[in-house]
């Protein structure tokens, strides 16, 4: 089955800094590569994906790279405010069949 | 509207009770899954139903049963709850092609006294 790593589990960022966040996964048929945002005592919302068939995606201070030869994804966020603190997810899908990374929780300090 | 909706929001109960938690999708998704999420923040996936067929089921105690009357319902009854049972439970959907993102509910804080 399909396995994803996710790192730093914790980062820590100034505010304006920019904020890293790296996946991998095992399985070559894995096609799709959504995001999630979790604030505290939330939902995990989507904020950005990216399909196989392209290499990076970019939606104003967030962006996410994909290497599939590699097998591995990052989020990239730009410019970082107060209210990007949350705890972030990667994940890893074919088909019907989501496979999450173990989360990364993000502090940006004013 | 509120697309995954789940209830209850809270539930706090004793040790060994039986209870449920509902879950219903009017995004029209072929799809629905229930997550753990535990204090450490990991989802772990529970089940997966297809239109109202388990397509999914890890490692979970029997104890745990889902339930989908039709393909906008996905249902979890908990029978004999564990101290360990303590966490939020959210359920979820997605079209069930490729290429398309979950939508998640707001999430069940269960408490085990």
């Amino acid at each position: 089955g399909e396995n994803v790593e996710q790192h730093p589990s914790t980062l820590s960022v100034q505010e304006g800094d920019s904020a890293v966040i790296k996946c991998t996964y095992s399985d070559s048929a894995s096609n799709y590569f959504p995001w999630y945002k979790q604030e505290l005592g939330k939902r995990p919302q989507l904020i950005i994906d990216i399909r196989s068939n392209v290499g990076e995606k970019k939606d104003q201070r967030i962006a996410v790279t994909l290497n599939k030869t590699a097998k591995h994804f990052s989020l990239h966020i730009t410019e970082t405010q107060p209210e990007d603190s949350a705890v972030y997810f990667c994940a890893a899908s074919y088909g019907n069949q989501f496979y999450f990374g173990t989360g990364t929780s993000l502090t940006v300090i004013p | 509207d509120t697309a995954v909706s789940q209830t209850p929001k809270y539930l706090v109960t004793q040790m060994g009770n039986d209870k449920s938690i509902k879950c219903e999708q009017n995004l029209g998704h072929d799809t629905m899954y229930w997550y753990k999420q535990d204090s450490k923040k990991f989802l772990k996936i529970m089940f997966s139903y297809n239109n109202k067929e388990l397509i999914i089921n890890e490692t979970v105690p029997n104890r745990f049963s889902p339930k989908s009357p039709d393909k906008a319902h996905l249902n979890l009854h908990i029978n004999s709850l564990e101290l360990g049972d303590s966490a939020v439970y959210f359920c979820a959907s997605s079209p069930g092609d490729s290429n398309q993102p979950q939508h998640f509910g707001d999430g069940t804080r269960l408490s085990i006294l």
